[in-house]
C-alpha cells in the first residue's frame, strides 16, 4: 500500500496567514493526489484534484501543486471559513489511500 | 444535483453483519464515468478507504477488509450497498458513501471522491 504523511497534523495560523500543508507519497502517484476539506461535524469536499486542478466552485485562495512524492496544499489568505481538518489522498492504485489529516484552526 | 443518501441501523452487535446502503438521486448510477465507494472514519480518526463498485458489478476491495467485505450495486433502484461481517468494536465508525470519478483511458482509473454522502455512524456493540 502507498502510505500518505501529512505535515503538520496541526497548524494555528491568524485570518490573512499564508498557510501551507504538506503531503508525501511512500513511493512515485504522478499527479494522481486529491485534497479534502472536512469542516467539523460535516462530511469531506473534494477541493483539488491532479494535484493542482481546482474543483469547480472552490475559492481561488486555495492552491495545489506537486508530483511524484511531495504535494502541497495552499491557503493564500486564511479565512475563518477555511477551519476545518484537510486530508490528501492518493489515487494512482488500490488501496485509495489517505493522510491522516491536518487541523487547521484560527489563532 | 447529485445527492447521495445514506441508510442503515447505527448499532450493530459483535460478530453480526453490517449493513448500509446508499441511494443516489439527480443521476444515474448506471453512469460510465463513476464509481460508487464507501469510504469509513473511526471517531476522532482519519479516512479509509472501504471498497468500490462499478454500475456492471465491478468492483475493487481494500485487501485489509477483503475478506469480511461484498458491496454491490442494485441498478433499477439506483442504489449500491455495503455489508461488513464479522464485526468488532474496531468497526465501529462513520460510514460514508460517496460518487467515484472513473476514468477509463488509463488503469485502473478510479479518482478521487465527490460527492459524499451525509455520514452514517455505526457503533458495534453488545
Amino acid at each position: 500500500d502507498i502510505q500518505m504523511t501529512q505535515s503538520p497534523s496541526s497548524l494555528s495560523a491568524s485570518v490573512g496567514d499564508r498557510v501551507t500543508i504538506t503531503c508525501r507519497a511512500s513511493q512515485d502517484i504522478s499527479s494522481y493526489l486529491a485534497w479534502y476539506q472536512q469542516k467539523p461535524g460535516k462530511n469531506p469536499k473534494v477541493l483539488i484534484y491532479a494535484a493542482s486542478t481546482l474543483q469547480s466552485g472552490v475559492p481561488s485562495r486555495f492552491s495545489g501543486s506537486g508530483s511524484g512524492t511531495d504535494f502541497t496544499l495552499t491557503i493564500s489568505s486564511l479565512q475563518p471559513e477555511d477551519v476545518a481538518t484537510y486530508y490528501c489522498q492518493n489515487y494512482n492504485n488500490a488501496p485509495w489511500t489517505f493522510g491522516q489529516g491536518t487541523k487547521v484552526e484560527i489563532k | 444535483q447529485l445527492q447521495l443518501q445514506q441508510s442503515g441501523p447505527g448499532l450493530v452487535k459483535p460478530s453480526e453483519t453490517l449493513s448500509l446502503t446508499c441511494t443516489v438521486s439527480g443521476g444515474s448510477i448506471s453512469s460510465s464515468n463513476y464509481y460508487w465507494g464507501w469510504i469509513r472514519q473511526p471517531p476522532g480518526k482519519g479516512l479509509e478507504w472501504i471498497g468500490s463498485i462499478y454500475y456492471s458489478g465491478s468492483t475493487y476491495y481494500n485487501p485489509s477488509l477483503k475478506s469480511r467485505v461484498s458491496i454491490s450495486v442494485d441498478t433499477s433502484k439506483n442504489q449500491f450497498s455495503l455489508k461488513l461481517s464479522s464485526v468488532t468494536a474496531a468497526d465501529t465508525a462513520l460510514y460514508y458513501c460517496a460518487r467515484q470519478w472513473y476514468t477509463s483511458s488509463w488503469f485502473p482509473g478510479l479518482n478521487w471522491f465527490d460527492p459524499w454522502g451525509q455520514g452514517t455512524l455505526v457503533t458495534v456493540s453488545s
